[in-house]
């Protein structure tokens, strides 16, 4: 059963710190791995996609590896600021055929603080 | 551009009754697809379009659910009749043919009583 589990569940941390979040994947068979960025009430936003030949990927003061022997993902935020308060949710592609299928974790509720 | 849209936001209805949901994708994306998020749980994909034609509709949960997508632009997902568990965030998605990046719609909130 193709699974996305994500830690932490939930982090508070204070503007302009930096933090990590983690995506722990079983997908097969494997097309690329998505992070996505959810505002309360909005539908989730792309940050980055990597397929299995890419380790990294950045979008501004966010970064993304791939360790697609270990089948591990980890997001990491730089000089967060209160706008990055949302949900942050782990998704990965499996490419069955003639379709694509997403497998999304239950995400990482992120809230930056004064 | 416009981006997805949803419509409506919000519903509340009770047991029984039926509810339609509409999406309309970015313009000229030939791909639609529909997701639920229920409560505490992860999002989960329900169907795909390709124009007016389902692609893929392996996550539909039972026949009380029907999509719809005439003329390959908006598409409804209808729900007949609504039962207590589907309750939930329904998400509409769509991309070009050969994207590899799906637009998300804001969402429609479900509550079912």
């Amino acid at each position: 059963k193709n699974q996305v589990e994500q830690s932490p569940q939930s982090l508070i941390i204070l503007e302009g710190k930096n933090c990590t979040l983690q995506c722990n994947y079983t997908v097969s068979p494997f097309s690329n791995l998505r992070w996505y960025k959810q505002d309360t009430g909005r539908g989730p936003v792309s940050l980055t996609i990597m397929t299995f030949s890419e380790n990294t990927k950045s979008n501004g003061r966010y970064t993304a590896t791939l360790d697609a022997d270990t089948k591990q993902s980890s997001l990491h935020i730089t000089a967060s600021q209160l706008s990055d308060s949302a949900s942050y949710i782990c998704v990965v592609s499996a490419s069955t055929g003639t379709a694509s299928k997403l497998t999304f974790g239950t995400g990482t509720r992120l809230q930056v603080t004064l | 551009e416009a981006g997805v849209t949803q419509f409506p936001s919000h519903s509340v209805i009770e047991k029984g009754q039926t509810v339609t949901l509409r999406c309309d994708p970015i313009s000229g994306h030939d791909n639609l697809y529909w997701y639920r998020r229920v409560m505490g749980k992860e999002i989960k994909f329900l169907l795909h379009f390709v124009k007016e034609s389902k692609q893929d509709e392996s996550g539909m949960p039972n026949n009380r659910f029907l999509a719809e997508r005439t003329g390959g632009t908006y598409s409804t997902l209808k729900v007949q009749p609504a039962e207590l568990e589907d309750s939930g965030v329904y998400f509409c998605a769509s991309s070009p043919t050969g994207g590899a990046w799906q637009y998300f719609g804001p969402g429609t909130r479900l509550t079912v009583t």
